[in-house]
């Protein structure tokens, strides 16, 4: 099974600033999707971002960005202008191309936002 | 823009009883999920459902786990005697089969097990 690892529990930003969050993940397939999802306390699951295996462009949706390595397998999200709604736990996940597979999930990073 | 919704948004069950959780997918959507957080933890897939039969499981999603279709909009999750350890939020999820397309997650049901 494909594995997932966020290695940083808990990090923290200035108001303003930019942050960067890790992920990794594990896999022998060539084709998949990586997405990133944000969870609030109140708890839903966020879509933030997504990307494409195939693409080598990295996606960008305003403040949020990643830096896809497909060789090294990681996929890092960059919280650029960091504001205070921004606070939440984020997940990272996985998975393969085919139709209906399901996400592996990461054990997700806790960010804190200091005003 | 369309929701998955989920019924009810928190369950108070006492151990050993059955608790049903609803799910009301986003309609043109063919793939639906159940995925389960337990406090302070990661999200964790149940059970995937399509073309009204399960896809594929986890080693979690055993015979106390049952999933139904039971008209064209609901999707339920029935957990019989339930354990403490039950105690979590469950998700709902789906998605339109389209590949690169992300699952649409519901808010979730929060289940206490008392």
């Amino acid at each position: 099974a494909q594995t997932v690892t966020q290695s940083q529990p808990e990090m923290s930003v200035q108001e303003a600033e930019t942050v960067t969050l890790s992920c990794t993940y594990d896999t022998s397939e060539s084709d998949y999707y990586l997405f990133w999802y944000k969870q609030p306390p109140s708890r839903q699951m966020i879509l933030v971002i997504r990307q494409e295996a195939y693409k080598q462009q990295n996606a960008t949706e305003n403040r949020f960005s990643v830096n896809f390595q497909k060789a090294a397998k990681s996929f890092s999200l960059k919280i650029s202008d960091s504001q205070l709604g921004d606070a939440a736990m984020y997940f990272c996940a996985y998975r393969s191309a085919a139709p209906g597979n399901q996400f592996y999930f990461g054990t997700g990073t806790s960010l804190t936002v200091i005003p | 823009e369309p929701e998955v919704t989920q019924t009810p948004s928190h369950q108070v069950t006492q151990m050993g009883q059955e608790v049903i959780l609803r799910c009301v997918p986003i309609s043109n959507h063919l793939y639906f999920y159940w995925y389960r957080q337990i406090l302070g933890q990661k999200v964790e897939f149940l059970v995937s459902f399509y073309n009204n039969e399960i896809s594929e499981k986890s080693e979690i999603f055993d015979d106390q786990f049952s999933v139904e279709r039971p008209d064209g909009s609901n999707f339920t999750l029935k957990i019989r005697s339930t354990k403490l350890e039950d105690s979590a939020m469950y998700f709902c999820a789906s998605n339109d089969g389209v590949s690169n397309q992300p699952q649409h997650f519901g808010d979730g049901t929060r289940l206490s097990i008392l």
